[in-house]
């Protein structure tokens, strides 16, 4: 139990377009989503948080309009790069917390390595 | 206050030996602190994890040891094989409230055979 898949896996796009990943908790309703953002070699970078129907909270250099998150059910978290750059180039990772009594649990997807020419 | 600090950065262990990394961390809020194994080009894989009022939890080879005075906490992995080589997290949250995690920055460690 407490999958989460991510798709795609792998995205290449030009300078300028946008990008949409989907994060979904396949066996399991996900209060709370999680995205993060990792370079090679890195740690994890937390980006935001987000609950169902409510709007994501965003960490501290995080850009809103850059990085839409949409959290429309408990099973299913977008992650939309608008206008992407190169610099926007990395690996992608959502995370999923569920229920209350394992509320401290997050779930890992696979990843999403998005690489903007 | 809100940083994990993972040492070391990287370690070569020789197979069947014990390899140990190191956490430490400054905000005694936290009361959450699992560990984190990535492979290359996946997504982290909760290992094992701790509360503060233990100070040893085991499962299988890995065990977690937990220091809540001096603020530190440590794995073990007992017997390492090859298919333990990987990327080590540790990590501390705050139950309550957002249960935002905080990553230590990892540890490469690679098992010869």
């Amino acid at each position: 139990g407490a999958v989460v898949s991510q798709h795609p896996s792998w995205v290449i796009c030009k300078s300028g377009t946008s990008v949409k990943i989907e994060c979904r908790s396949l066996d399991f309703q996900a209060t709370t989503m999680f995205w993060y953002r990792q370079f090679p070699k890195q740690s994890l970078m937390l980006m935001a948080t987000s609950n169902e129907g409510s709007k994501a909270t965003y960490e501290q250099g995080v850009e809103k309009d850059k990085f839409l998150i949409n959290h429309a059910s408990l099973t299913l978290s977008t992650l939309t790069v608008t206008s992407a750059h190169p610099e926007d180039s990395s690996f992608y990772i959502c995370s999923a917390s569920r229920g209350q009594r394992l509320q401290e649990t997050q779930y890992f997807g696979p990843g999403t390595r998005l690489l903007v020419l | 206050q809100q940083q994990v600090k993972q040492s070391p950065q990287s370690l070569i262990v020789q197979k069947g030996g014990i390899s140990i990394i190191n956490c430490a961390y400054e905000n005694t809020a936290f009361d959450y602190f699992p560990w984190y194994q990535q492979f290359p080009g996946k997504g982290p894989a909760l290992l094992i994890a701790i509360r503060p009022d233990v100070s040893e939890k085991k499962e299988g080879r890995f065990t977690i040891s937990f220091n809540k005075s001096a603020k530190q906490f440590s794995l073990h992995i007992m017997d390492s094989q090859p298919g333990d080589s990987a990327t080590y997290f540790c990590a501390a949250s705050i139950i309550q409230g957002a249960q935002k995690l905080v990553f230590g920055q990892g540890t490469r460690l690679t098992i010869n055979p």
